[in-house]
């Protein structure tokens, strides 16, 4: 059975910028939830979606937003992207509770 | 300036020992954890989990204890291996899929 799959892998983008991150979960799993990673702040959850549906938020501000298809992908958007928004950020797909990592995207915001 | 880390409390072991890595956690009603591995440039990897109505689980060379009194888990990992070098996370879930993460332990394995 495939992993979790994350596009692309890394990306540079300039302060103002938006991006737009995707992630393919494993097959079956219909829950996908982000996580931003840094070296200050280590492992910090984002939100979860679940059928489409956002079932739980972090302590992030709005310009982090989220969404997932019928396919179960999700993609997340970061708009007006400020230096510190660089980080590794972790999509895990789940099903009953067990959390599967994949590989992040790298951000850097330049 | 100088970016200010994350402190990660490391542990060296020698190749063949077996390692201890103990974590706290937060919240006295979460009731389902999990352990990752995670190397340099990769996502976590799933190495264990355990449920609060269990104290002990016992994997492919590591062991998973819960002590729900004091809040505390421990992953054991037998007979380390270099392969074993990481960063180690315990995670607490808190909500559907919401966990909380420690601050990891770095894993050195001397050869």
């Amino acid at each position: 059975k495939a992993g979790v799959t994350q596009t692309p892998r890394y990306l540079i983008k300039t302060r103002g910028q938006q991006v737009t991150l995707s992630c393919s979960p494993i097959s079956g799993h219909r829950s996908v939830s982000w996580y931003q990673q840094t070296p200050g702040q280590g492992l910090q959850f984002l939100f979860e979606y679940f059928s489409e549906t956002q079932r739980n938020k972090g302590n992030f501000p709005g310009r982090f937003s989220g969404r997932q298809f019928s396919n179960s992908r999700s993609e997340m958007n970061v708009s007006t992207l400020e230096l510190g928004d660089s980080a590794l950020y972790l999509c895990a797909s789940s099903y009953h509770n067990e959390q599967f990592f994949g590989p992040g995207t790298r951000l850097t915001v330049l | 300036g100088e970016s200010v880390g994350l402190h990660l409390p490391t542990l060296s072991v020698q190749e063949g020992d077996n390692s201890i890595i103990n974590c706290a956690y937060s919240n006295s009603a979460s009731d389902y954890f999990i352990w990752y591995k995670q190397e340099s440039g990769k996502g976590p990897q799933f190495i264990i989990d355990i449920r609060s109505n269990m104290d002990k689980r016992q994997g492919q060379r590591v062991t998973v204890l819960l002590n729900k009194t004091v809040k505390h888990l421990s992953l054991q990992i037998a007979a380390t291996q270099p392969g074993d070098s990481a960063v180690y996370f315990c995670a607490e879930n808190i909500a559907g899929n919401q966990f909380y993460f420690g601050t990891g332990t770095s894993l050195t394995v001397i050869p």
